[in-house]
């Protein structure tokens, strides 16, 4: 169980274009979804927090108008990068808790399986 | 902000040998967690620690938490060429606040 999948695992695109990233948990409820970013040997970067039915919660220095964030529904969170630039070439992932459990309380977090974006 | 010290930042090991890494952080943690990643894949949960003293054990690997609450290590018995990969810990501090990653310790293991 506690399965998030993520699509695509890879893309690339040409500098100006958005890109969508989505991230579904399988088999549980995700009322908190977490985008992470990570740069080649580095630890993983909270980007935001992701909220169903609520706006998503930046950290300082993640644009909200660069990154758009939609957590539609208990499963589903998606990640669009607009008017991507070679600088946005990243490994995007996403995480999930289960609902009653994660962050709120125990912090466990279930990871998917990344989506590697590259602007040309 | 809180961060964690994680170390060793990377260890080269023999096939068979005992690996031990460790986590320390100035901020007291309620959940201790400790993650592998494969390259190009995301961070796979290996343990959870949720008190202060706990050992927990998942096959090869034993975790503890440490007492003072502000430390955890991870230790990998007769480690095998499959155990390649980056560890990260990370801990929480509770109903405020995400989760806090280390930086990891890349583990290689030569068969």
């Amino acid at each position: 169980g506690a399965v998030v999948s993520q699509h695509p695992s890879w893309v690339i695109c040409k500098s100006g274009t958005s890109v969508k990233i989505e991230c579904r948990s399988l088999d549980f409820q995700a009322t908190t979804m977490f985008w992470y970013r990570q740069f080649p040997k580095q630890s993983l970067m909270l980007m935001a927090t992701s909220n169903e039915g609520s706006k998503a919660t930046y950290e300082q220095g993640v644009e909200k108008d660069k990154f758009l964030i939609n957590h539609a529904s208990l499963t589903l969170s998606t990640l669009t990068v607009t008017s991507a630039h070679p600088e946005d070439s990243s490994f995007y992932i996403c995480s999930a808790s289960i609902a009653g459990r994660g962050t709120s309380s125990t912090g466990e977090l279930f990871f998917g399986e990344g989506s590697r974006l590259t602007v040309l | 902000g809180q961060q964690l010290n994680q170390s060793p930042q990377s260890m080269f090991i023999q096939e068979g040998e005992d690996v031990s890494m460790n986590c320390t952080s100035s901020s007291i943690f309620n959940t201790w967690l400790w993650y592998k990643q494969d390259p190009g894949e995301g961070p796979v949960l290996l343990i959870a620690l949720y008190k202060a003293g706990e050992l927990t054990s998942n096959g090869r690997l034993t975790a503890q938490f440490g007492i003072t609450r502000k430390d955890s290590f991870l230790n990998i018995s007769a480690s095998i060429p499959s155990d390649v990969g980056i560890y990260f810990c990370a801990g929480h501090g509770g109903s405020q606040g995400n989760l806090i990653f280390g930086k990891g310790t890349k583990l290689s293991v030569k068969p």
